[in-house]
């Protein structure tokens, strides 16, 4: 079974701080993806990586970057954390080629108070 | 831009009677793939049910069925014989040419005992 992990369920952090959401996939997939829910909104993409050390912007990159240093490894990072960053981060992965499934971690519930 | 629809942010159904969750997209291109993922409370998003759109036939797995009409860009999601275990936030998403899901806003199923 695909394992999709990330490295806190819960996080409480505050306006200014930087936050580091890692996520972390065993099936050896090329693609991986963040994701932000929230309520009546569905999920939005922030960002997504193709490969190591490639990424793309979603639908909503602003206030935040992310990294790809290893293929299992995707980190989702919000320089300077705000109020409105306050939501539930979801990671995926999938492999090639396109329109495979895609499998999601746990989620990451973040408060920024 | 292509767009997801659920009309419908929450439904109810009584355990063993079916339930039908309506989807509907927009979108100009020919060749896409459109998905169904559930989320229980507090547990990951996994993927129900997929449908290639080239293909004419409706996909079916177990207890859930597809209705799907290219013409009338309408993906609904039919859940036969209800379980406690399909309470859950359904997600309708679509993807066209790109490895990005574009996800509806969600609708909350509750299954009545």
């Amino acid at each position: 079974d695909v394992k999709v992990t990330q490295s806190s369920r819960y996080l409480v952090k505050r306006t200014g701080e930087k936050v580091f959401l890692e996520c972390v996939q065993d099936m050896d997939h090329e693609n991986m993806f963040w994701y932000r829910q929230d309520p009546g909104l569905g999920l939005r993409l922030i960002y997504f990586s193709y490969d190591v050390k490639m990424k793309e912007k979603g639908d909503i990159p602003e206030g935040y970057s992310v990294s790809r240093e290893k293929k299992e490894r995707f980190s989702l990072i919000l320089e300077s954390a705000s109020t409105n960053q306050t939501s539930m981060y979801l990671c995926a992965s999938s492999p090639p080629p396109r329109r495979q499934t895609q499998y999601f971690g746990p989620g990451t519930r973040l408060l920024v108070l | 831009a292509q767009t997801v629809t659920q009309s419908q942010p929450e439904m109810s159904v009584q355990e063993a009677e079916t339930v039908t969750l309506s989807c509907t997209y927009d979108t100009s291109e020919s060749d896409y793939y459109l998905f169904w993922y559930k989320q229980p409370p507090s547990r990951q998003m996994i993927l129900v049910i997929r449908q290639e759109a080239y293909k004419q036939q409706n996909a079916t797995e177990n207890r859930f069925s597809v209705n799907f009409q290219k013409a009338a860009k309408s993906f609904s999601l039919k859940i036969s014989d209800s379980q406690l275990g399909d309470a859950a936030m359904y997600f309708c998403a679509y993807q066209g040419g790109s490895e990005k899901l574009v996800f509806g806003k969600g609708m909350k199923l509750t299954v009545n005992p």
